[in-house]
């Protein structure tokens, strides 16, 4: 059982304002480091797959970055809206995947 | 295409029951998996595919059997329902194991 952790748990963020979350993976047997993006009584959806040490990836006001090396994954959500209210899951891929808990992200209007 | 469709939506079992959950993709996927959702554990593999023929365990698979006949459906059969059992089960789907994974909507387990 790899042990994939994010932090925080949960957080709540104003509308407008930005945030940002950790997840960390072990450094060893990388594949890739997948984000999810999960509303409550819908399915998983995907954000990004990165792979590579060093790796950003963008999609509108969404980014990561990657940190093979050290084991960790920053997502940044800049100028939150109400519509990013949801959980963001990470894992880590070593052939199969193993999610961590997630950051359950809640804007306030 | 449909994407990852899973059956039943909803189902409740008494103990000892045994059923089996459908997951079928239309994408041509190779690699298939099922996951279980608790509540502050996110989500936990149960058994994953990487193609017709070939299945193997993930992080929590007893009691859950699987078979992988074709490429696009991947059961999950329960023999003999538990409480322990009660969930929200997930079939996802992608073209390879790297890739990014598809989710089903999701079948809700009540085990009595």
């Amino acid at each position: 059982i790899l042990n994939v952790e994010q932090s925080p748990q949960s957080l709540h963020v104003q509308e407008g304002d930005s945030t940002n979350f950790t997840c960390s993976f072990p450094s060893s047997n990388f594949y890739a480091l997948h984000w999810y993006r999960w509303e409550t009584a819908k399915s998983p959806e995907a954000l990004f797959v990165m792979t590579l040490n060093g790796d950003e990836k963008k999609k509108g006001r969404i980014s990561a970055t990657l940190n093979t090396k050290e084991g960790y994954s920053y997502l940044y959500i800049k100028g939150s809206q109400p519509e990013d209210s949801a959980t963001y899951l990470c894992a880590f891929n070593d052939y199969k995947l193993s999610f961590g808990a997630g950051t359950t992200v809640t804007v306030r209007a | 295409n449909a994407g990852v469709t899973q059956t039943p939506k909803f189902q409740v079992l008494k103990t000892g029951q045994s059923m089996t959950l459908q997951c079928a993709q239309d994408m041509n996927h190779e690699y298939m998996s099922w996951y279980r959702q608790d509540p502050g554990m996110g989500l936990r593999l149960i058994h994953y595919s990487v193609g017709a023929g070939i299945t193997d365990q993930g992080e929590v698979p007893n009691g859950y059997n699987v078979s992988r006949s074709t490429t696009e459906d991947f059961p999950l059969r329960l023999l003999s329902a538990a409480p322990s059992q009660t969930s929200v089960y997930f079939c996802a789907s992608s073209p390879t194991n790297q890739e990014t994974q598809y989710f089903g909507p999701g079948t809700r387990l009540l085990v009595l």
